[in-house]
């Protein structure tokens, strides 16, 4: 079992549209969380990050944590063709690793 | 600008010919690292290096080098590079502390071993 789980997609939604990317983990030592994007050709590029549980929202973005349930979100509100991306969900306990989920490819229609 | 710079973009190479992939940063960043990216695995570090002529293994180090000399530079060495090294290779760099420091990635060094 991997220990840090995305459903890989993709998911396609039209321009407007709520999306919620989602990412379970395994590792209880976990504390930090991040989410990056990865556009196409291009090296990922964080988006969102949060330490331990809670909410942080900046702009049309919202970033989760349940550590409870090893469980993280991203919210997306308002998507625009422009977040059509892949989005990596990512997270560490130390200083010297971040692990990854396997991504999400989320296109976002006209 | 702040950035990670990998070269080259692109490498098509036979098996058992050594290659360097270079990695250079100027944000003055302790640490680097290496990932492999690969579909349905995604990223995966193969190395990474806290500081100069620090480094340590990560999740996948077989069939890879690196070395630590200067603090800019990262560079990745296949001795003897495999076709089950083909894949899309990622350097990054960060201020020390991982959890509440953005990890900046080079755009990346597309690998083909035939």
């Amino acid at each position: 079992q991997k220990e840090v789980e995305q459903d890989p997609g993709p998911l396609s939604v039209p321009e407007g549209a709520i999306v919620s990317l989602n990412c379970t983990y395994s590792n209880s030592a976990f504390q930090y969380f991040m989410w990056y994007r990865q556009y196409s050709r291009k090296g990922p590029e964080l988006l969102m990050y949060t330490y331990s549980s809670g909410n942080k929202e900046d702009g049309r973005f919202t970033a989760q944590v349940d550590k409870s349930s090893k469980y993280i979100s991203l919210f997306i509100r308002d998507s625009q063709p422009s977040d059509s991306a892949t989005y990596l969900c990512a997270m560490t306990g130390t200083a010297s690793k971040l692990t990854f989920g396997t991504g999400t490819r989320l296109q976002v229609t006209l | 600008e702040a950035q990670v710079t990998q070269n080259p973009r692109y490498l098509i190479t036979v098996t058992g010919k050594k290659l360097t992939v270079t990695c250079s940063q100027n944000m003055n960043h302790e640490y680097m690292s290496w990932y492999r990216q690969d579909p349905g695995l995604g990223l995966r570090q193969i190395y990474y290096s806290m500081n100069v002529e620090v480094t340590d293994k990560g999740d996948v180090p077989e069939g890879y080098k690196v070395s630590r000399k200067e603090k800019r530079n990262f560079p990745l060495i296949l001795e003897s590079p495999s076709p089950n090294q083909t894949s899309l290779y990622f350097c990054a760099s960060s201020r020390l502390k991982l959890g509440n420091s953005p990890l900046h990635f080079g755009n990346g060094t597309r690998l083909t071993v035939t």
